[in-house]
């Protein structure tokens, strides 16, 4: 595999499940994004990660819980989510968080809550 | 507040001319990167140009070219001799030299390329 991988591609849950998205890249960068895409909606970032450390959270509820066990891997943790929490998640990485850095997208996970 | 806009929901261009697709963005700041990002039917977002505000010259890759007038706060992207493959939603996003860590990005423009 290369580039950025997510898993799963789609993903259908009720609102009383505990689901886990997958992002991981083969890169060598040391930083991780993710960002919501809602359909008319920019993208918006959720969290950033730097060397593992959480550098950013853009105000997103606690029903959303990011992981980063380590600099390739990054996972969404999803709990009791909302139906309006459908959307397209997509993973980014990068060098580094510098300002000039190409950010490497994944193709995403398409999250439809019920 | 930091916005980027992106006037055109929509576009098509036959294949084969030029299309450009309009972006204008709002920061008080002087130092910064804006990016055009393109994002086919299959999702999976690509990097297709990036312009620092600090030159003037305007980039340019391969049949991509910008429009960077930073008084004007505009940052429009010249797409010749359009292909079938261009065919994808188009965003425009900016990213700040200090402080936050994030791309802020436009509402994006969808491309359809007639053949």
């Amino acid at each position: 595999e290369t580039g950025v991988t997510q898993t799963p591609r789609h993903l259908v849950m009720g609102m009383t499940n505990k689901k886990s998205l997958k992002c991981e890249q083969h890169l060598g960068h040391n930083a991780m994004y993710w960002y919501k895409q809602s359909a008319k909606k920019p993208l918006e970032l959720m969290f950033v990660y730097s060397l593992e450390e959480r550098v950013e959270n853009n105000s997103v509820p606690s029903r959303f819980s990011p992981e980063c066990p380590n600099s390739s891997h990054l996972f969404l943790h999803l709990h009791t989510l909302q139906p309006e929490d459908s959307a397209l998640y997509l993973c980014a990485s990068s060098q580094d968080t510098g300002y000039y850095n190409e950010q490497f997208f994944g193709p995403g996970t398409r999250l439809t809550v019920l | 507040a930091q916005t980027v806009t992106q006037s055109q929901p929509e576009m098509s261009v036959q294949e084969a001319e030029t299309v450009t697709l309009s972006c204008t963005y709002d920061t008080s700041e002087s130092d910064y990167y804006l990016f055009w990002y393109k994002q086919p039917p299959s999702r999976q977002m690509i990097l297709v140009i990036r312009q620092e505000a600090y030159k003037q010259q305007n980039a340019t890759e391969n049949r991509f070219s910008v429009n960077f007038q930073k008084a004007a706060k505009s940052f429009s992207l010249k797409i010749s001799d359009s292909q079938l493959g261009d065919a994808a939603m188009y965003f425009c996003a900016y990213r700040l030299f200090q402080g936050a860590q994030k791309l802020v990005f436009g509402q994006g423009t969808r491309l359809t390329i007639n053949p």
